[in-house]
């Protein structure tokens, strides 16, 4: 079965300071990977997609096949980075979103 | 830019009742989805459509049925709401039929069932 997981709830860092969000996915076949946000008060948005390799508000993710990992990355964090985070999977075999149990950001001053 | 409205920011409904989540997207997508929203679980899909009057189970439909009877237009049925559905229900919408894109959410009902 296919499944997320980021294995941690809380991730509290310093303004300044590097951020990675960890997510691990399991899967057999080819992966799709996603990261979405949740700011306070505003609905669930697509942050980045694996494919598109892009670097969206200075995050980037990278797939690493050979440790089913696609951790979030962002060298230094701003205050309006502090959300709740969460690491999706799809794939061909099945044509849905597989949600991670999510990660909460807080960037203090 | 695409607009997915839910019919409910807050509900209040007591065990027993029939409660209705609807949802409406403006951007003709193929696919809809609801999913619940709980702390510590994440989100779990409840049913989708890839098309109307076409439903398939997600991992968690015990309890919700759904209908789709026309295109932009997808909502959730809780046949007897009980306490353990209390919960935040999300509604999403994604373009291409059968393909895994960028999925647009709506803004969620925070049901209380008591």
């Amino acid at each position: 079965a296919q499944r997320v997981t980021q294995p941690e709830k809380l991730l509290s860092v310093f303004k300044g300071a590097p951020v990675e969000l960890k997510c691990n996915y399991s899967y057999s076949g080819s992966p799709e990977l996603f990261w979405y946000v949740q700011y306070s008060r505003q609905r669930l948005q697509l942050l980045l997609r694996h494919i598109s390799r892009e670097s969206i508000k200075g995050f980037t993710a990278d797939l690493n096949k050979g440790e089913t990992s696609f951790h979030l990355k962002k060298p230094f964090a701003q205050e309006e980075d502090s959300a709740m985070y969460y690491c999706a999977l799809s794939g061909r075999s099945f044509q849905k979103l597989v949600f991670g149990t999510g990660t909460r950001l807080l960037v203090s001053p | 830019d695409v607009k997915v409205t839910q019919s409910s920011r807050y509900l209040v409904k007591r065990t027993g009742e029939k409660v209705f989540l609807e949802c409406v997207q403006d951007m003709d997508h193929e696919n809809m989805f609801w999913y619940r929203q709980d702390p510590g679980l994440g989100l779990r899909l409840i049913y989708f459509s890839y098309d109307v009057k076409m439903k398939e189970k997600g991992d968690i439909p015990e309890g919700y049925s759904v209908s789709r009877e026309k295109k932009e237009r997808f909502s959730l049925i809780l046949e007897s709401a009980s306490t353990n559905q209390t919960s935040m229900y999300l509604c999403a919408s994604s373009p291409i039929r059968g393909q895994v894109y960028e999925q647009y959410f709506g803004p969620g009902t925070r049901l209380t069932v008591t």
